[in-house]
């Protein structure tokens, strides 16, 4: 079962910020919380992860609350492209272990 | 740089059917494997992995086999398809570093 519980769906405006939420109560010590996107009919695609420390890429940041409790990942200036459904996962970053994946966020960016 | 690729894209079987996708990766070696299904509307199941030639582990009990034959090949098989197999499957690695998940372009089966 995956460890984090997102919203089922949000709406963004184009050119918002869109902030997308993640609640993993129950992270160890040793894992990281990865964000993934898949686009309709697609694979997932990669966005950003990260331990403890805020992570910033040319794609999205991540913010992760000081008792890595919950976590959000931004995207500063959405654009239709963007509407596809989000992944939260917290998983040990270890050649070994399998990547879970939860239902997830669909978000839509509206014009 | 690391590519994956399976096929077919898309296929149409009746039941009863056999299967075969087929998934390849170039550009790393001894990677991790992966099998996922996706229903219609639904989440990533993950439903075989691979952590070297001839090593699978299965995930969940179903109609579906899976073999490596070679380092970077993984294949997904049935003798007999059901209608409940329909579904949008992807092929994925991970590599010796571990931190990320790379997916395939995906395989859409409808078993009519």
């Amino acid at each position: 079962d995956a460890k984090t519980t997102q919203p089922p769906s949000m709406d963004c405006a184009e050119g918002r910020a869109a902030n997308l939420p993640c609640n993993h109560s129950t992270i160890s010590g040793n894992e990281y919380v990865y964000w993934y996107r898949q686009i309709h009919s697609q694979g997932p695609q990669y966005i950003i992860h990260g331990l403890k420390n805020n992570e910033t890429n040319e794609m999205a940041s991540l913010i992760i609350t000081e008792d890595r409790k919950s976590s959000t990942l931004i995207l500063p200036h959405a654009t239709l492209r963007d509407t596809a459904v989000y992944y939260c996962i917290v998983r040990v970053d270890n050649y070994g272990q399998n990547f879970v994946f939860g239902p997830g966020t669909r978000l839509s960016v509206l014009p | 740089s690391q590519t994956i690729h399976q096929w077919p894209a898309t296929l149409v079987q009746p039941v009863g059917s056999p299967l075969s996708l087929e998934c390849t990766v170039e550009g790393t070696s001894n990677p991790n494997l992966y099998w996922y299904r996706q229903a219609a509307g639904r989440g990533l199941q993950l439903l075989f992995y691979s952590v070297g030639i001839g090593q699978i582990s299965s995930e969940v009990p179903q109609n579906l086999s899976a073999s490596r034959p070679q380092d970077r090949q993984f294949i997904l098989s049935s003798k007999k398809l059901l209608l409940s197999d329909s579904g949008f499957y992807l092929c994925a690695w991970i590599g010796q570093i571990g931190n990320t998940i790379y997916f395939g372009e995906g395989s859409w089966l409808t078993v009519v």
